[in-house]
């Protein structure tokens, strides 16, 4: 079975440009993550979406981020400007999650590796 | 608010020498723990994960970790390290309850460099 799958690998970009990172969670899997690793502020929830309906994005750092979930098979965030302290890997993870509490395991994706020159 | 604390940024051990990375968590309930591995330009993995019962959690890659209540720790070990061990070691605590209770909280990873 193919896991999460991201793209793109790596982006390249000028300050001011919009950037889209995209996600194809794991197939049947009901929740999605996105999460942003930086050297120093580690692994930091931005957003997670529960059968395609965001439910906490209390990480996502201002107006110019924004998500979506269209459907169950793919997800987006969205960088409008970029900054330079946009720079990082970011990772989509999916998971089913069957109650409260999460028990369920999170599956990563490899990453994007964002830089804004 | 949970929060996960990993003491130690850099460590490296010899081959073949054991391994204990340790993770302290802050959390107002019965706590689920995990432990992740990042190898280089990789997504994490999960290694182990307590929920309940049995306080001394086998995962794979001969990993093992035990859960004590009384210090709040959640520590990672294995007895013999492979030089494919190197990696970044992250413990995670979930949410649980609340708005939030698909979410974990990582700490901030310790880096496992092995000597030959």
């Amino acid at each position: 079975d193919a896991g999460v799958i991201q793209s793109p690998r790596h982006e390249v970009t000028e300050m001011g440009q919009e950037v889209t990172l995209r996600c194809k969670p794991i197939s049947g899997h009901n929740s999605l993550f996105w999460y942003r690793q930086t050297m120093m502020r580690g692994l930091e929830l931005l957003i997670y979406f529960n059968n395609n309906v965001p439910i906490d994005d209390s990480g996502m750092p201002e107006d110019r981020f924004s998500a979506k979930m269209p459907n169950a098979s793919f997800s987006t965030l969205k960088i409008q400007p970029s900054e330079p302290r946009d720079s990082a890997v970011y990772f989509c993870a999916s998971s089913w999650l069957a109650g409260v509490p999460n028990t369920g395991e999170l599956f990563f994706g490899e990453g994007s590796r964002l830089t804004v020159l | 608010a949970q929060s996960v604390t990993q003491p130690d940024i850099h460590i490296t051990v010899s081959e073949g020498a054991s391994l204990e990375l340790r993770c302290n968590y802050s959390y107002g309930a019965t706590p689920y723990l995990f432990w992740y591995v990042q190898s280089p330009g990789q997504g994490l993995q999960l290694l182990l994960k307590y929920f309940s019962g049995d306080t001394l959690v086998q995962g794979i890659k001969g990993f093992e970790a035990e859960f004590k209540r009384s210090q709040s720790s959640f520590n990672l070990r294995k007895p013999s390290v492979h030089w494919s061990d190197a990696a970044e070691y992250f413990c995670a605590v979930g949410a649980g309850y609340g708005g939030s209770q698909g979410n974990l909280i990582f700490g901030k990873g310790t880096k496992l460099s092995v000597k030959p």
